[in-house]
């Protein structure tokens, strides 16, 4: 069983509706939690973290943890062309991150 | 505050040949963290280090190892190449645990 499992997708929405990425772990310890994002030939980078489970929300994303079902989730809302993109969830215990094989999410125009 | 820095941006290696790559981190975080990415297996945690100790450990041969100085910057080093190293390595760090890592732009190696 993988540590933290994505759907690989490809996912596509069109422009102005609600994009859904979901992320499971294994590791009932695990301490915290992470969204990035990742364009093809870049390097990854943060949108959001989340350390409680509920929700928490930034602008355009929320990102959702059930520490119960080992769950986390990343929602765009009014998801724009810019938004494609790879999108990494990690998680984190002890100093030691994981990453999801990532889902490619494609918002048409 | 500059970001993290990894040199040099693209390699080229012939099989058998040992590599050398270096990160240095944003100014203050002491720890850091070096990844493996390929098409296939997507990112693969390598080490993590922390005032030169190296506390975490991913499922990679002994032929990849890493070090840390005490200015916080770090190298990994690849012993004996072979085809299947061909990745972005990806570096980052952190001011403290469980907080988010900020990713340099990668080293990418390319093994023939």
């Amino acid at each position: 069983q993988k540590e933290v499992e994505q759907n690989s997708g490809p996912l596509s929405v069109p422009e102005g509706a609600i994009a859904s990425l979901n992320c499971t772990y294994s590791d009932r310890g695990s301490q915290s939690f992470f969204w990035y994002r990742q364009y093809s030939g870049k390097s990854p980078e943060l949108i959001m973290f989340i350390y409680s489970n509920g929700d928490k929300e930034d602008g355009r994303f929320t990102a959702q943890l059930n520490k119960a079902s080992q769950y986390v989730s990343l929602l765009i809302r009014d998801s724009q062309p810019s938004d494609s993109a790879t999108y990494l969830c990690a998680v984190n215990r002890d100093n030691d991150m994981r990453f999801g094989a990532g889902t490619r999410l494609t918002v048409k125009p | 505050k500059a970001g993290v820095t990894q040199t040099p941006r693209y390699l080229i290696k012939t099989r058998g040949q040992q590599v050398t790559l270096s990160c240095s981190p944003i100014s203050g975080h002491r720890s850091v963290s070096w990844y493996q990415q390929t098409p296939g297996q997507g990112l693969q945690f390598l080490f993590e280090y922390f005032s030169e100790t190296q506390r975490n450990k991913g499922n990679f041969p002994g032929r990849f190892s890493g070090r840390q100085f005490s200015n916080s910057r770090s190298e990994m080093n690849v012993s004996t190449l072979e085809l299947g190293d061909s990745a972005l390595y990806l570096c980052a760090s952190t001011d403290r645990g469980n907080s988010p890592l900020h990713f340099g732009n990668g080293t990418r190696l390319t093994v023939t």
